[in-house]
């Protein structure tokens, strides 16, 4: 069963528009961990939040997360067409070994 | 290119039969992960290995085994296929077994069963 569960669904931005995703998550978590999946591909790796952090940047990412609302963000500033992707977050769980994806947000980015 | 590899990219096969996906986890790497994503069940864990030995289970059918052997490449064997078996297969890998660490994803493998 899925643990993440993002919102939106589906996203769709001009260019150079900032995007914005959210993460709820319903069990005590280790960390949080956000992928990127074109369409089709495999996923590849964006960010790593623990769970004693409440906000994380790499490049043009800042994630957010607020382990009382169980909750994360994930913002994507300035975006690209290249952005153009389905967007994941993973939970690893305190009291499970497997990591637990949502169902995903598709993030259209129009040029 | 992350440097996970699986093999065949492309499967179809019929109902009832058997198949195995292989997955080259990361140079130095410990850890792989086997993953189904279809339409409607999203990305849903199945198994870990570790260094040769079952680590931890997710959602993973009776029907469905994995292997890890000596050299860390894994193998997924799936049988007695069904139409609801048609997905897409990743596999991941990990340096090792902590929960801190990044999974690194394979290309999957994409499974039509007819």
């Amino acid at each position: 069963s899925q643990q993440g569960e993002e919102d939106p669904q589906a996203l769709s931005i001009q260019e150079g528009e900032n995007a914005t995703m959210n993460c709820s998550y319903k069990t005590s978590i280790n960390n949080l961990q956000w992928y990127r999946q074109n369409s089709g591909r495999g996923l590849v790796h964006l960010i790593l939040i623990r769970s004693n952090e409440r906000e994380k940047h790499s490049g043009r990412l800042r994630v957010t997360l607020d382990t009382s609302k169980k909750s994360s963000s994930l913002l994507i500033t300035a975006s690209r067409a290249a952005d153009t992707a389905s967007y994941f977050c993973a939970t690893d769980g305190k009291s499970n070994n497997d990591m637990r994806f949502g169902a995903g947000t598709r993030l259209t980015v129009k040029p | 290119d992350s440097g996970v590899t699986q093999t065949p990219k492309h499967l179809i096969t019929a109902t009832g039969q058997r198949v195995t996906l292989r997955c080259s986890p990361r140079s130095g790497d410990l850890s792989v992960y086997w993953y189904q994503q279809s339409l409607d069940q999203g990305l849903q864990f199945l198994i870990q290995y570790y260094n040769g030995e079952e680590r931890a289970k997710g959602n993973i059918l009776e029907r469905f085994s994995a292997q890890q052997f000596p050299d860390l490449h894994s193998e997924l064997n799936l049988s007695s296929l069904e139409l609801g078996d048609s997905a897409l297969y990743f596999c991941a890998s990990s340096a090792t077994d902590r929960d801190e660490e990044t999974q690194y994803f394979g290309p999957g493998t994409r499974l039509l069963v007819l």
